[in-house]
C-alpha cells in the first residue's frame, strides 16, 4: 500500500458526460501528478500541482482540468467524455517536498481509477 | 515522441532465470532513473532507481545497470521467481533537487516467470 488513495476504484459512464477523479496524497506530500495509462499511448504524464498550485502540464487535454486543494487532496474533472478517454488514470505524489540536489521526490503512486466511456 | 524507449516488449523467463530489461533514452537532462513494476488491476510501485553518477546498484534479487554514454539503462532480476511475473516500466526524471517531477516512462515489460 503506497499511502495514496483514489476515488472512485471503477467509474462507467457515457460519452459527452463529465466525471470527476479523487486522489489523496501520503501524508505530508506536497506534490500531486495525474498520468493516464492506456494500451495505444502508455503510461502519460498528464498534471502536477504543488502545494496548491499548477506546476507542470504535460498531455492533457483541454477537456481535462485539475485543482488541489488546500488540504492537498486533488480532483481531476474530464468534460465532454470521448470513448477513446477510456483508460486507467493514477495519481502520485512525490515522497519529498524539499527542494536540494539531495531530493529526488520520488513519485509514490494509487491504486488508479479504470474509466470505461460507453 | 517516446522520449523513454524500452525492450522487449514481453519476456518469457524460467523459474531461476536472469530476466533483462532495456531503456534508452536521449535527452542527457535526464538525471533521475527509476523502475516501476505493476500487477494486474494495480498502480505502478517504486522497484528501485539510479542516479546518474553511479554505473550499477543493486537492492536484493535487483539490479539496474547504468550506461552514461551510451544513455541505456536495464534491470536485472537474478533468480526470477513466479512472483516476479508483472509489468516493468522505467522511466526517467529531470531537474534533480526541483519540485518539478514529471516522469517519461518506457512502454513497459510483460515479464512472465515459468515454474
Amino acid at each position: 500500500d503506497s499511502g495514496v488513495t483514489q476515488t472512485p476504484k471503477h467509474l462507467i459512464t457515457a460519452t459527452g458526460q463529465r466525471v470527476t477523479l479523487r486522489c489523496s496524497p501520503r501524508s505530508g506530500d506536497l506534490s500531486v501528478y495525474w498520468y493516464q495509462q492506456s494500451l495505444d499511448q502508455g503510461l502519460q504524464f498528464l498534471i502536477q500541482y504543488y502545494n496548491g498550485e499548477e506546476r507542470a502540464k504535460g498531455n492533457i487535454l483541454e477537456r481535462f482540468s485539475a485543482q488541489q486543494f488546500p488540504d492537498l487532496h486533488s480532483e481531476l474533472n474530464l468534460s465532454s467524455l470521448e470513448l477513446g478517454d477510456s483508460a486507467l488514470y493514477f495519481c502520485a505524489s512525490s515522497v519529498a517536498t524539499r527542494e536540494g540536489p539531495s531530493s529526488y521526490n520520488e513519485q509514490f503512486f494509487g491504486p488508479g481509477t479504470r474509466l470505461t466511456v460507453l | 515522441q517516446q522520449q523513454v524507449k524500452q525492450s522487449p516488449q514481453s519476456l518469457i523467463v524460467q523459474k531461476g532465470g536472469i530476466s533483462i530489461i532495456n531503456c534508452a533514452y536521449e535527452n542527457t537532462a535526464f538525471d533521475y532513473f527509476p523502475w516501476y513494476q505493476q500487477f494486474p488491476g494495480k498502480g505502478p510501485a517504486l522497484l528501485i532507481a539510479i542516479r546518474p553518477d553511479v554505473s550499477e546498484k543493486k537492492e536484493g534479487r535487483f539490479t539496474i545497470s547504468f550506461n552514461k554514454s551510451a544513455k541505456q539503462f536495464s534491470l536485472h532480476i537474478m533468480d526470477s521467481q513466479p512472483g516476479d511475473s508483472a509489468t516493468y516500466f522505467c522511466a526517467a526524471k529531470k531537474d534533480r533537487g526541483s519540485t518539478l517531477g514529471r516522469l517519461y516512462f518506457g512502454r513497459g515489460t510483460q515479464l512472465t516467470v515459468w515454474p
